[in-house]
């Protein structure tokens, strides 16, 4: 059964730092791109940011560029989401997301991170 | 970006109904359209990827359609179990662009 559990979130203050981790298991992770996306309170869903299964290619929402960063171990099966300059508007839930090549579309969900900026 | 425009936002149904809602893209997006399924606090599950193509497990109440820029979800016979919100996805170009959702709420 495939299975992608985050962890990492909390209560952190505007300006902070958090670090997200997300362990996948019942597939081969290093196959796989991945993906964090985000849902605030009552709110949509937003794509943060994308890392390919090597690494090679990374893409993030102009939200967060310049602040978040991921990353990922293979020999680990886990997923990284390094936020930093954390902003009140960055509460929220935050997911990942495995991407199915070639469809490119987010086939498995973890059960989402929540993360709150608030001072 | 490409923006991604979901009608209606809300709809109000009834369990037998057939339900259709519209997902419109800013630009073409070649057929590149998922539709996803969430319920209160739950993650989203995937339903449809390519516009058209039922996920696996997904039942065939569920159907996809459109090209270019105009994409809809049909669920016919709806079910109390279908009652969630539904999101359309961009995945032509990064970034991955999300529609604001349509809410199904019952009579």
């Amino acid at each position: 059964e495939v299975q992608l559990v985050e962890s990492g979130g909390g209560l952190v203050q505007p300006g902070r730092s958090l670090k997200l981790s997300c362990v996948a298991s019942g597939f081969t992770f290093s196959n796989y791109g991945m993906n964090w996306i985000r849902q605030a309170p009552g709110k949509g869903l937003e794509w943060v940011a994308y890392i390919s299964s090597g690494s090679s290619y990374i893409y993030y929402a102009e939200t967060v560029k310049g602040r978040f960063t991921i990353s990922r171990d293979n020999a680990k099966n886990t997923l990284y989401l390094q936020m930093t300059s954390l902003r009140s508007e960055d509460t929220a839930l935050y997911y990942c997301a495995r991407r199915s090549s070639p469809r490119g579309v987010m086939d498995a969900w973890g059960q989402g991170a929540s993360v709150t900026v608030s001072s | 970006d490409i923006q991604m425009t979901q009608s209606p936002s809300s709809l109000s149904v009834s369990l037998g109904d057939n339900v259709t809602f519209t997902c419109e893209a800013s630009e073409n997006i070649y057929g590149f359209l998922a539709w996803y399924q969430q319920k209160l606090g739950k993650a989203p599950k995937l339903l449809i990827y390519g516009a058209t193509n039922l996920e696996d497990g997904v039942p065939t109440r569920f159907s996809g359609s459109g090209s270019w820029t105009n994409y809809s979800l049909t669920i016919s016979s709806l079910e109390p179990e279908d009652i969630a919100t539904y999101y359309c996805q961009n995945n032509h170009v990064y970034p991955d662009t999300f529609g604001a959702g349509t809410k199904l709420e019952l009579k």
